[in-house]
């Protein structure tokens, strides 16, 4: 069973626009961590932000901000007035606590975000 | 610091070689981990270390072999290149506990033609 999806293969907006970025995850354990990464074009993996199961605080970087919402088990990412430079694919990954199965992140698919000027 | 390296960056082998892809950390992590990332289909876990002289494998390791004799160093080898392993290569590290994030290094572009 797929345990991070991110619905969205492409998203297309023009410049200045929001855009919400959405992951949904599944998993058993009562202590996790979801994180989000950026893949620009240049292929580099920039880590962006990690958020563990007890802390459902909504957090903001600048223009970007993370909504985790345990009850719908979402991490969601939004892209406030969004730029030319935002454009890549973004990536959400899990970390299980007791992970029975293999350590190591469990990545989405990700999205692909074009960013139009 | 020069974090996660790997080499080659680019590479093309044939149907039926071998190599090996090169991964180097100077941060003094005790885990580190391979992943294969194919267009949409995000990454895969191929094989991981929890230390030196201590691998386990992932999601998809058929077709590769990896060994940790050392800290810095985890390098993955192909045997008998096949089509399907045509793919981006990441090599990760991270310090201990499933909360830290993974640093990457830059990847390796295979071709298998």
């Amino acid at each position: 069973a797929q345990k991070v999806t991110q619905a969205q293969t492409e998203i297309s907006v023009v410049e200045k626009e929001d855009v919400t970025l959405d992951c949904v995850y599944e998993t058993r354990d009562t202590t996790y961590y979801l994180f989000w990464y950026k893949q620009p074009p240049s292929g580099e993996l920039v880590f962006l932000i990690r958020r563990n199961s007890f802390d459902e605080q909504n957090e903001i970087s600048g223009r970007y901000s993370w909504n985790f919402q345990k009850s719908t088990s979402s991490f969601n990412f939004t892209i406030t007035a969004s730029q030319v430079v935002d454009s890549a694919v973004y990536f959400c990954a899990l970390s299980e606590y007791s992970g029975g199965g293999a350590d190591g992140l469990t990545f989405g698919k990700g999205t692909h975000l074009i960013i139009q000027p | 610091n020069a974090g996660v390296t790997q080499t080659p960056k680019f590479r093309i082998l044939k149907i039926g070689q071998s190599m090996t892809l090169q991964c180097a950390q100077d941060m003094n992590h005790n885990y580190m981990y391979w992943y294969r990332q194919d267009p949409g289909m995000g990454l895969k876990l191929i094989y991981y270390s929890v230390g030196a002289g201590i691998t386990d494998k992932g999601e998809v390791p058929n077709g590769y072999n990896v060994s940790r004799s050392t800290t810095e160093d985890f390098p993955l080898r192909l045997e008998l290149a096949a089509p399907s392993q045509t793919s981006v290569y990441f090599c990760a590290s991270r310090r201990q506990g499933r909360s830290e994030k993974l640093f990457f290094g830059s990847g390796t572009q295979l071709s298998v033609l």
